[in-house]
């Protein structure tokens, strides 16, 4: 499986917007970029995935660099609920769940 | 809300025990898998069914297994607990994308 690797943490002030980048250098054509995030004491939770184009939803924005070997996951006006773990994951076109977590972002907001 | 429940909340076990958890995810999601998250690590995949049948698995030896039901309800069933075995277990369900996660089983062995 291709890997994936984000940074450790990192910390944002309350309504800010917030970047958190992910590389995958070894992405395939057919790897689709997923991000999901956990919350304190709770299940992971889907945010947001995408092929090649930015893609946008109500939680976040995920741009997809030109050549495909990273992608930003951008939550445009941090609150205090978004602090996580966020974890940016790459699954084949083909696969069904087989997802594979790394360690993630340790994403901290500051009021 | 996921609609994905997972019983027990926490279970404490002894070395050498069995322990069976517990996954009731939504209707018509045909999928479920499992995962295994130690503290302070991501969630590491264990298996995945679909339609009642194995169809993937990770890195992870003959005495964990699992079953799916019909009424979407499924089972991890872990053998011979060792003390690394104490961690959080995820079940998710899917119609395909994306995965709907439980809240988890806090499993500890002593």
């Amino acid at each position: 499986d291709a890997k994936t690797t984000q940074p450790n943490s990192m910390e944002s002030n309350e309504e800010e917007p917030v970047h958190l980048p992910c590389n995958h250098s070894t992405i395939s054509g057919t790897d689709y970029i997923h991000w999901y995030r956990q919350l304190p004491s709770q299940g992971p939770e889907y945010v947001i995935h995408g092929l090649t184009s930015n893609v946008n939803n109500r939680m976040a924005s995920l741009a997809i660099a030109e050549d495909r070997k990273s992608s930003t996951l951008i939550l445009h006006r941090a609150t205090l609920r978004d602090a996580a773990v966020y974890y940016c994951i790459l699954r084949a076109r083909t696969n069904n769940n087989d997802m594979r977590f790394g360690a993630g972002t340790r994403l901290t907001v500051k009021p | 809300e996921t609609g994905v429940t997972q019983s027990p909340t926490h279970l404490i076990k002894t070395r050498g025990q069995q322990v069976t958890l517990r996954c009731s995810s939504q209707s018509g999601h045909n999928t479920v898998s499992w995962y295994q998250q130690a503290l302070g690590q991501g969630p590491q995949f264990i298996f995945q069914y679909y339609r009642e049948e194995e169809n993937g698995r990770g890195n992870f030896p003959p005495r964990f297994s699992g079953l799916q039901f019909p009424n979407y309800s499924s089972e991890l069933n872990v053998n011979a607990l060792e003390l690394d075995d104490s961690a959080l277990y995820l079940c998710a369900s899917s119609p395909g994308t994306p995965q709907y996660f439980g809240p988890g089983t806090r499993l500890t062995v002593t």
